[in-house]
């Protein structure tokens, strides 16, 4: 039963560059959620997406920043022409459908350490 | 708003010692409340949570935590820790239905020494 896979697990861009980073939610699992954790701090939320829909992005950077679930395939977290303030690791979590407790229980990947050169 | 302080940015202790991390919150209700364990260069893995019921949570690797309502408090512990244990540890509030953000404190780094 594989947890919740994200790709690359290190990525650097030069900036300008764009940055596409990849999460697979557990199986069974429909809700996803990104995070951005800078260094010396602990995670900040910046989207919560179902499939195909984009339930909140309060916490995205309103710039360059996009996110998707599509129907088929995983989780993509965009961001477009980065610059230095974009280096960090970026998680990404899955929890299941509605339903009970378990909803409330967010599992996270290795996540995605970006760092822009 | 929810927040969550970890007072501790860093806690050194022996092998074989007790450990306790202190996560203090601010929330408008009784909230869910998780402990998440980040070791280098990973990602996080769920200790333990608590939602309701009893206030003493058992978690795994020997870890436990406490909600205490009166002190806003869920603390974790251990009562002896392995070298294993060095790693960031993190308290998170939430989510709860249509609140589904989670609030992660800063962190808190134990070292352990032998």
């Amino acid at each position: 039963n594989a947890g919740v896979m994200q790709n690359p697990r290190h990525l650097v861009r030069r900036r300008g560059q764009e940055a596409r980073l990849r999460c697979s939610p557990m199986k069974g699992h429909s809700h996803v959620y990104w995070y951005r954790q800078l260094p010396e701090e602990g995670l900040k939320f910046m989207v919560y997406l179902q499939k195909e829909n984009i339930i909140d992005e309060s916490g995205m950077p309103k710039e360059r920043f996009s996110a998707e679930f599509p129907k088929e395939g995983p989780s993509i977290l965009r961001i477009q022409q980065v610059v230095r303030g974009d280096s960090a690791a970026y998680f990404c979590a899955s929890s299941p459908p509605d339903g009970g407790s378990t909803t409330d229980t967010q599992y996270f990947g290795p996540g995605t350490r970006l760092t822009v050169l | 708003a929810q927040s969550v302080t970890q007072p501790d940015i860093h806690i050194t202790v022996s092998e074989g010692a007790s450990l306790e991390l202190r996560c203090n919150y601010s929330y408008g209700a009784t909230p869910y409340l998780f402990w998440y364990v980040q070791s280098p260069g990973q990602g996080l893995q769920l200790l333990l949570k608590y939602f309701s019921g009893d206030t003493l949570v058992q978690g795994i690797k020997g870890f436990e935590a406490e909600f205490k309502r009166s002190q806003s408090s869920f603390n974790l512990r251990k009562p002896s820790v392995h070298w294993s244990d060095a790693a960031e540890y993190f308290c998170a509030v939430g989510p709860r239905s249509n609140d589904y953000k989670l609030s992660f404190g800063a962190g808190t780094t134990v070292t352990v020494r032998a």
